[in-house]
């Protein structure tokens, strides 16, 4: 079964509008991880935030934040005014700590373009 | 935070032959992880390369396609084995770091395109 799902194959907006990522996630463990990546089309991964299961306070960096809800299962990634740099592919992915010896399981990504 | 490199970074070959990937880390870590990521796709764990045991395989991937060292704490080895063009992928290396496995880096990659 998919545990992390990542309904949104691809987005595209105007540079300067305002994007969110959706996540849902499934797992039967209490302590958890959770974490985005962006694979710009050069193809690194760059690791953006992790969260762990007992920590449910949003997070703003920059023009990123991230809304956790452990009601929903979700950990929404949002971009504000968005830049043709933020083009890429976005990774949602969950760790199970112990349970999966921390590997992860990725979503199917969410690419995103930026247009000017 | 851990600075990973990958040999080759890309490469192309035949079928039938093998490449070896190397994965160097600047620090020494006990989780090692090996990913693959096919064209278009997301990412998808290939084993559990931790320093100390033998390595761990996913579903669907077998030591006899995909062996794996792991010598030390700084470097690790995979090898895909008799290729073919469904092996063309990004092979990733990743490390867990931080005592709660709260902080994955990955490396660069190794961009394999089987003819």
């Amino acid at each position: 079964a998919q545990k992390v799902t990542q309904a949104q194959t691809e987005i595209s907006v105007v540079e300067k509008e305002d994007v969110t990522l959706d996540c849902v996630y499934e797992t039967r463990d209490t302590t958890y991880y959770l974490f985005w990546y962006k694979q710009p089309p050069s193809g690194e991964l760059v690791f953006l935030i992790r969260r762990n299961s007992f920590d449910e306070q949003n997070e703003i960096s920059g023009r990123y934040s991230w809304n956790f809800q452990k009601s929903t299962s979700s950990f929404n990634f949002t971009i504000t005014a968005s830049q043709v740099v933020d083009s890429a592919v976005y990774f949602c992915a969950l760790s199970e700590g112990r349970v999966s010896g921390y590997a992860l399981n990725f979503g199917k990504g969410t690419s995103l373009l930026v247009t000017p | 935070s851990a600075v990973i490199s990958q040999k080759p970074s890309r490469d192309i070959c035949q079928r039938g032959t093998s490449l070896t990937i190397q994965c160097q880390v600047d620090s020494q870590v006990t989780m090692m992880f090996w990913y693959r990521q096919q064209p278009g796709q997301s990412l998808t764990l290939i084993a559990t390369a931790n320093q100390g045991s033998e390595a761990t395989y996913e579903s669907g991937f077998v030591i006899d396609k995909f062996p794996i060292s792991r010598p030390n704490l700084t470097f690790s080895t995979l090898t895909v084995s008799n290729m073919s063009p469904e092996d063309s992928s990004i092979y990733l290396c990743s490390v867990v770091w931080g005592s709660h496995g709260n902080e994955q880096f990955f490396g660069p990659g190794t961009r394999l395109t089987v003819l």
